[in-house]
């Protein structure tokens, strides 16, 4: 059963425009993180969030997390070509430590 | 260089075969990771193991097997038992602490032939 589960599936927007990506997760957790992955290749890791914090940021991006809601969103602003990519969330479950993703955003920045 | 390491890159087996991934890390990580991808769909965990001959069954462990004799080696053997064994295989790893990233090697891309 996979923990977190990303909306949109799929997002397209132009170049310099702001892209805002949401995760949901269903169980208390310790951790949400955000990983990239460009096509064919492994993850790279982007952000972590801790259950005790509400908002962070790392460059162009800006994660927050609504543990009411059981919920996150990663933003990227003025986006680049160079961001198009899969972005998964990924959480680590207070009953044990699996790492689970999400099924994904696919995020196409348009020239 | 630290990193984790797959290999190989690509994969084909024949029906009715075995094959074993090799997955190295000398990042000194307790954890690691076996992940199986889909086209356009996200990780499912297979198994993991958190310390030295000792692993864990994820959501799809069957028609798989692991071992971990070594801290820095996490192979898994794909059985001829799984029967959709084409796909994406990525293998991570990470401390054993609570909070901390996974780093991931860059795939195996296996296809039956």
């Amino acid at each position: 059963s996979q923990q977190g589960e990303e909306d949109p599936q799929a997002l397209s927007i132009q170049e310099g425009e702001n892209a805002t990506m949401n995760c949901s997760y269903k169980t208390s957790i310790n951790n949400l993180q955000w990983y990239r992955q460009n096509s064919g290749r492994g993850l790279v890791h982007l952000i972590l969030i801790r259950s005790n914090e509400r908002e962070k940021h790392s460059g162009r991006l800006r994660v927050t997390l609504d543990t009411s809601k059981k919920s996150s969103s990663l933003l990227i602003t003025a986006s680049r070509a160079a961001d198009t990519a899969s972005y998964f969330c990924a959480t680590d479950a207070r009953r044990d430590d699996k790492i689970i993703f999400g099924k994904g955003t696919r995020l196409h920045i348009l020239p | 260089d630290g990193g984790i390491t797959q290999s190989p890159k690509y994969l084909f087996r024949k029906e009715g075969q075995n094959v074993t991934l090799s997955c190295e890390q000398n990042l000194n990580h307790d954890a690691m990771y076996w992940y199986r991808q889909d086209p356009g769909q996200g990780l499912r965990l297979i198994y993991y193991s958190q310390i030295v001959n000792d692993f864990q069954k994820g959501d799809i462990a069957e028609g798989y097997s692991v071992s971990r004799e070594k801290k820095e080696s996490f192979p898994l053997t794909v059985t001829s038992a799984q029967k959709n064994p084409t796909a994406f295989y990525l293998c991570a790893s990470s401390i054993l602490r609570v909070g901390t990233e996974a780093f991931f090697g860059q795939g195996t891309r296996l296809t039956v032939v």
